[in-house]
């Protein structure tokens, strides 16, 4: 099993522009997470999806939107990139909520805006 | 929302010293807790959890963890580290039985050989 993965990796935008980070898991599991990591801040959850079809906001939201159109997948899109969402991503799943259950996390990816 | 604080940014030790990395969270009610690691190059990983039962937990790799529900606190401890131990620690809280889990911002341990 892959686990979660994530694609892509790395990538630079300017500002402005739009890309989609995509998050696969191959678990089945139902729940999946979108976090951003920054320095001295820890991981703080920007979207999370409880199912196939739904999503929630989580702690910072702002500028992000998610789809999950199969189980297994996760998208994270910026419309349109600014400086401050310079961080690195990561995508996790568990079977239930986080809190009450592992997270399996993505190797992340890191995404810089100039 | 609830707090958690994880006092030590970057710890580093030499191998066979006893490990002690605090965690602290400021919800006053029924939590769960978590401690999660990522060496370097890897992904996170969860290394031990606490949700109910015995506050003294263990996890994989040596690890322990104690929740005393009086003090906010879920210290991680090791009584001897490794090298291979090098990593960044992130403490993690969830307040039972709301869905509102925070991370803490990480301690990083660096063991020297």
């Amino acid at each position: 099993n892959a686990g979660v993965t994530q694609t892509p990796k790395f990538r630079v935008l300017k500002t402005g522009q739009s890309m989609t980070l995509l998050c696969a898991q191959d678990m089945n599991h139902e729940y999946m997470y979108w976090y951003r990591q920054d320095p001295g801040m820890g991981l703080r959850l920007i979207h999370y999806s409880v199912g196939e079809g739904t999503t929630a906001k989580g702690e910072v939201p702002d500028g992000y939107n998610v789809s999950r159109l199969k189980k297994q997948n996760f998208l994270l899109g910026l419309e349109s990139a600014a400086p401050s969402q310079t961080s690195v991503y990561f995508c996790a799943s568990s079977r239930q909520l986080a809190g009450f259950d592992e997270q399996y996390f993505g190797p992340g990816t890191r995404l810089t805006v100039t | 929302a609830q707090s958690v604080s994880q006092h030590n940014h970057h710890v580093i030790l030499s191998e066979a010293a006893s490990l002690e990395l605090g965690c602290n969270y400021s919800y006053g009610g029924t939590v769960n807790l978590f401690w999660y690691v990522q060496y370097p190059g890897q992904h996170l990983q969860l290394l031990l959890k606490y949700f109910s039962g015995d506050p003294l937990v263990k996890g994989i790799k040596g690890f322990e963890a104690e929740f005393i529900k009086s003090k906010f606190s879920f210290n991680l401890r090791k009584p001897s580290v490794q090298w291979s131990d090098t990593a960044e620690y992130f403490c993690a809280v969830n307040e039972d039985p709301n869905n509102d889990m925070r991370f803490g911002a990480g301690t990083r341990l660096t063991v020297k050989p």
